[in-house]
């Protein structure tokens, strides 16, 4: 099984809302991440988790706070968004932090913040 | 951090052989060329990686000449469903796991 799962497929949110991202995999890898990708650009980086704790930080706004529950899990709260936070949200997982580490995605999350 | 150039878009047709080709003339001694590809509204998916001279997979090869400054990925007779963005990623990086993806070569392949 070399599948990460990510829900919801689709999000709207109002400015004043709270809402989770969640991200799954069951592939025992002990790295996971997130990223942003705006529409017609490559994905960035937000956070990355090594063994269930966070390991990089990339300046993310507070309004986005990470969470890695367990070695399977990984969550994104979203609080007070921006329309311009409006993009897909992908993870990925790998087998350890590796530079060479091939990272697996799931299929994102779109998100649109109104 | 080495920095990538790739052409911003490409078209082939069916049937083509397709090459797509990565500056990349600051590598680092200790860095890797991987190739991503991402469908439209899905995330990215590896597609190959190399170090020097040529991999090949069941999927594409990839060339690297001597010198490494630059790379080749090579798709061989290519479909409609190959149309997608690649992405050419050099690594490793200062912080372990961080890739940085330039802006990619959106390929189309028509009939």
């Amino acid at each position: 099984d070399t599948e990460v799962t990510q829900t919801p497929k689709h999000l709207v949110m109002g400015m004043t809302n709270k809402k989770s991202l969640k991200c799954e995999q069951h592939m025992g890898h002990r790295a996971m991440y997130w990223y942003k990708q705006k529409a017609k650009k490559p994905p960035e980086l937000m956070f990355v988790y090594s063994y269930e704790k966070l390991s990089i930080n990339e300046s993310v706004p507070s309004r986005f706070s990470p969470e890695c529950p367990n070695s399977s899990l990984l969550n994104l709260h979203l609080h007070a968004l921006q329309p311009e936070d409006s993009a897909l949200y992908l993870c990925a997982s790998s087998r350890e932090i590796v530079d060479t580490d091939t990272q697996y995605f799931g299929p994102g999350t779109r998100l649109t913040v109104l | 951090l080495a920095k990538t150039t790739q052409p911003i878009s490409m078209d082939s047709y069916e049937g083509q052989e397709v090459n797509i080709t990565c500056s990349h003339n600051n590598i680092a001694t200790n860095d890797y060329i991987t190739w991503y590809q991402q469908f439209p509204s899905q995330g990215p998916r590896f597609i190959i990686q190399g170090y020097k001279t040529k991999v090949t997979n069941e999927v594409a090869s990839l060339f690297i000449p001597a010198d490494r400054k630059s790379s080749t990925l090579s798709l061989p007779r290519v479909s409609l469903s190959d149309t997608a963005v690649y992405y050419c990623l050099v690594g490793p990086y200062n912080q372990g796991g961080k890739l940085i993806f330039g802006q990619g070569t959106e390929l189309s392949v028509k009939p």
